[in-house]
This record gives structure tokens, C-alpha cells and sequence, in this order.
């Protein structure tokens, strides 16, 4: 059974650094990878959808790595900001055609001004 | 263009109750799934349905099921209501036939539906 895990459970940075989020997976052979994040008491907000054939995706201030033999994807964010403060997910797909997402606990993110 | 609702956003049930959740999806998808979220556990797939057929099932008891309209709206229901029933149900659509094409597997969530169960 696919299992992910996310490290750190919660970080606090100030306004302006960069960051890391980091994310592993157990079984290699998945189809894709995609971050979410999710305030408090909402639903989830998709942030980027990396295929298994890909190695990074862009998206703004935000860069999603994925090394799908290591069974690794991190998310960098740039220059951070208050209101990326927010609960980061990442979840695995793992077969093709299927759409069942296995999560990982979240990184609690809180960027201080 | 609308995202993916859901309703109600609050529930408040008594245990042995029975509840009907609702998830209409983004306009064009055809895949809805239903996930759990709990502090304890976390985020769990419950199903999924694509052109009214499930296609994927978790690892829930037959007292959760759901089911998909023609118009590609979803249901899902729980019977026999439990105190560890109470959680944050979310569904999400996406275009849905997989295949290599990114955009079709992307996954966008409702705001979910709040049920607590007394």
C-alpha cells in the first residue's frame, strides 16, 4: 500500500525566505504527483500537477521537483509571503486512469510578517 | 467558469441517522471522488465515479456509497451514522479518463461539507 509522508509536520518562517517542503513515497511506480494546500476549515486549492514523466514544474513563486526513482518531491516556495501560510498537501495517483490520491499529513506552513 | 460545490456546507447528525451529501462538479468533468478528512487520520479516498459508473473504491464499510447522475453530479450517503463518521467530506472533479494528457488528471476540490455527528 502506497504510503507518503511529509516533512516538516509545521514550520515557521519570516516574511521573505524561501522554503522547502518536502515529500516521500513509498511505492515508485506512480502516475503523478500534485501539491495542494488548504486553509483552515477549507477545502483543498490545487497548486501543481507534476506527470510521472516529468521532473519540475512552475508555477509562479512556487516550484515542485519530483524524483520519482528516490520516491522524493519537494516543493520550493520563493520569497514567502503571510498568505502563504496555509496547511501544504501532497498526494500520489497511482494508477493509470484512476483518479484515488493518496496523501500525505500536510506541512503546517505560518510565514511571519 | 464555476468550481466544484457541495451542500450542505454543515451537517449535524445523530448517531444511527442516515445522511445524503451532494457534489455538483466543474462544468465538463466527469470524474467526482469523495475523500475523508479527519485530525486522526488524515485525508482517505472513499470512491470514485466516472460516467455514473464507480470506478474506484477505498477501504470504507458498505455503510458509505455514492452514486453519479447523468449530468455527472454525485451523491454519496452514509447510513448508520457514527461518532467517528464526523469529519470534513470533500469531493473533487476532474476531467477524468487519465491517459497522458495532464490536464485530464488534475484534481479540484469543493470546500467540502462539515458533518458532525452527536
Amino acid at each position: 500500500k502506497q504510503e507518503v509522508t511529509q516533512i516538516p509536520a509545521a514550520l515557521s518562517v519570516p516574511e521573505g525566505e524561501n522554503l522547502v517542503l518536502n515529500c516521500s513515497f513509498t511505492d515508485s511506480a506512480i502516475y503523478n504527483l500534485q501539491w495542494f494546500r488548504q486553509d483552515p476549515g477549507k477545502g483543498l486549492t490545487s497548486l501543481l500537477l507534476i506527470q510521472s514523466s516529468q521532473r519540475e514544474q512552475t508555477s509562479g513563486r512556487l516550484n515542485a521537483s519530483l524524483d520519482k526513482s528516490s520516491g522524493r518531491s519537494t516543493l520550493y516556495i520563493a520569497a514567502s509571503q503571510p498568505g502563504d501560510s496555509a496547511t501544504y498537501l501532497c498526494a500520489v495517483s497511482c494508477k493509470t486512469g484512476a483518479n484515488n490520491l493518496f496523501f500525505g499529513t500536510g506541512t503546517r506552513l505560518t510565514v511571519i510578517p | 467558469k464555476a468550481g466544484v460545490t457541495q451542500t450542505p456546507r454543515y451537517l449535524i447528525k445523530t448517531r444511527g441517522q442516515q445522511v445524503t451529501l451532494s457534489c455538483s462538479p466543474i462544468s465538463g468533468h466527469r470524474s467526482v471522488s469523495w475523500y475523508q478528512q479527519t485530525p486522526g487520520q488524515g485525508l482517505q479516498f472513499l470512491f470514485e465515479y466516472f460516467s455514473e459508473t464507480q470506478r474506484n473504491k477505498g477501504n470504507f464499510p458498505g455503510r458509505f456509497s455514492g452514486r453519479q447522475f447523468s449530468n455527472s453530479r454525485s451523491e454519496m450517503n452514509v447510513s448508520t451514522l457514527e461518532l467517528g463518521d464526523s469529519a470534513l467530506y470533500l469531493c473533487a472533479s476532474s476531467l477524468g479518463a487519465g491517459g497522458h494528457n495532464m490536464i485530464y488528471n488534475e484534481q479540484f476540490f469543493g470546500p467540502g461539507t462539515r458533518l458532525t455527528v452527536l
